[in-house]
């Protein structure tokens, strides 16, 4: 069974400009969740979708969003970049919604903000 | 607010030595825990959980995890450890709420031959 998929890998992006990152869940899995990581800050929480419905969102800015697709797949999209952006996105899926489930992630996006 | 908290930054370890690493939690009711490990520039792979039941919790790659509610821990151990266990580990835990998973800031461990 493949693992979560995320694209691109690594990313390079100038300040102003947006950028939309992709992430295809475990096959059956239908919750998706994203988290921001930096040294400073550690891992935090983005947002999650269920069933094409943002669940939960973090403490995050308005620049920062997110869909899912019917077929769970999920994009997160950053506007207006700035140099703070630059992080390690990941991307976690559950089967399903509820506290015992486990998530797993992908590999991660690396994005530089220059 | 409910949280996960892990109170060593650092750890140094010396090759075949045991290691142990701290968590502790702060939840209304018995949480849904977890134990990740994260490579330089890799992803979180899931070491192991804690739902309920037994309290000792065997993971993968020879971890075990031992969830103590008098003390609020679910501390990760491995009783020799190998140079390929550097790395970060992560202890997090599942909010009853709104099922958010929360993290702790993470343990770096270096394995010195």
């Amino acid at each position: 069974k493949a693992g979560v998929t995320q694209t691109p890998r690594y990313l390079i992006k100038t300040r102003g400009q947006q950028v939309t990152l992709s992430c295809s869940p475990i096959s059956g899995h239908r919750s998706v969740s994203w988290y921001q990581q930096t040294p400073g800050q550690g891992l935090q929480f983005l947002f999650e979708y269920f069933s094409e419905t943002q669940r939960n969102k973090g403490n995050f800015p308005g620049r920062f969003s997110g869909r899912q697709f019917s077929n769970s797949r999920s994009e997160m999209n950053v506007s207006t970049l700035e140099l703070g952006d630059s992080a390690l996105y990941l991307c976690a899926s559950s089967l399903k919604e509820g506290t015992n489930t486990e998530a797993f992630f992908g590999q991660g996006t690396r994005l530089t903000v220059v | 607010a409910q949280s996960v908290t892990q109170p060593d930054i650092h750890i140094t370890v010396s090759e075949g030595a045991s290691l142990e690493l701290r968590c502790n939690y702060s939840y209304g009711a018995t949480p849904y825990l977890f134990w990740y490990v994260q490579s330089p520039g890799q992803g979180l792979q899931l070491l192991l959980k804690y739902f309920s039941g037994d309290t000792l919790v065997q993971g993968i790659k020879g971890f075990e995890a031992e969830f103590k509610r008098s003390q609020s821990s679910f501390n990760l151990r491995k009783p020799s450890v190998h140079w390929s266990d550097a790395a970060e580990y992560f202890c997090a835990g599942r909010d009853f709420i709104d099922y958010k998973l929360s993290f702790g800031a993470g343990t770096t461990v270096t394995v010195r031959a």
